[in-house]
């Protein structure tokens, strides 16, 4: 089974959609989350850092759920320029050991 | 302006001709590492450094060295490059001893090996 699993989509939402992805982690001591958007053959960039209370961040929603161990993004009210690839992070630092381990990537297309 | 910076965007070169990748970051990071993205595959990280003069391996190190001699600067080297390492190559650094501190990326080398 993959560390981070994400569903790579694509995903083609009407603009104006609501979206949602899920991704899953298998490291339960993983200490924390983040989205990342990248572009198509640009350098991945930060969207959010994802909280188990759940952080927002204008149309964007991100959620932690521990228990289950997965992520969610929920993007509202979509936008063209939301086209991209989404990617799942999870971190995890123990002892001077720091792993930053991907997920594959989930890719938004948002139509006209 | 805070940044990583990655040379050269793009290279071309034939299999067995040493070649570096230099990556350099001017916001006092610790941490640092090197990945590959291909096609279904993802962001794959190759070798990773907590600190000067301490590298780790990543999950895919074979055919790659490192080194971190100074904090700015972690180089990646392939002393012979095979076809299988054509990739797109990111560095990236952040603060090592921050749980929320996220992954700064510089532009990408995109390297083909003939």
């Amino acid at each position: 089974r993959k560390e981070v699993e994400q569903d790579p989509g694509p995903f083609n939402v009407p603009e104006g959609a609501t979206v949602a992805f899920n991704c899953t982690y298998s490291n339960s001591a993983s200490q924390s989350f983040f989205w990342y958007r990248q572009d198509c053959r640009k350098e991945p960039k930060l969207l959010m850092s994802v909280y188990s209370s759940g952080n927002e961040d204008g149309r964007f929603t991100a959620q932690l759920n521990r228990a289950s161990q997965y992520i969610s993004l929920l993007i509202r009210d979509s936008k063209l320029s939301d086209s991209a690839t989404y990617l799942c992070v999870d971190y995890l630092n123990s002892g001077g050991y720091q792993k930053v381990t991907f997920g594959i990537g989930t890719k938004l297309q948002v139509i006209p | 302006e805070a940044q990583v910076t990655q040379n050269p965007r793009y290279l071309i070169t034939v299999t067995g001709k040493k070649l570096t990748v230099t990556c350099s970051q001017n916001m006092n990071h610790e941490y640092m590492s090197w990945y590959r993205q291909d096609p279904g595959l993802g962001l794959r990280q190759i070798y990773y450094s907590m600190n000067v003069e301490v590298t780790d391996k990543g999950d895919v190190p074979e055919g790659y060295k490192v080194s971190r001699k100074e904090k700015r600067n972690f180089p990646l080297i392939l002393e012979s490059p095979s076809p299988n390492q054509t990739s797109l190559y990111f560095c990236a650094s952040s603060l090592a001893r921050s749980f929320n501190s996220p992954l700064h990326f510089g532009n990408g080398t995109r390297l083909t090996v003939t």
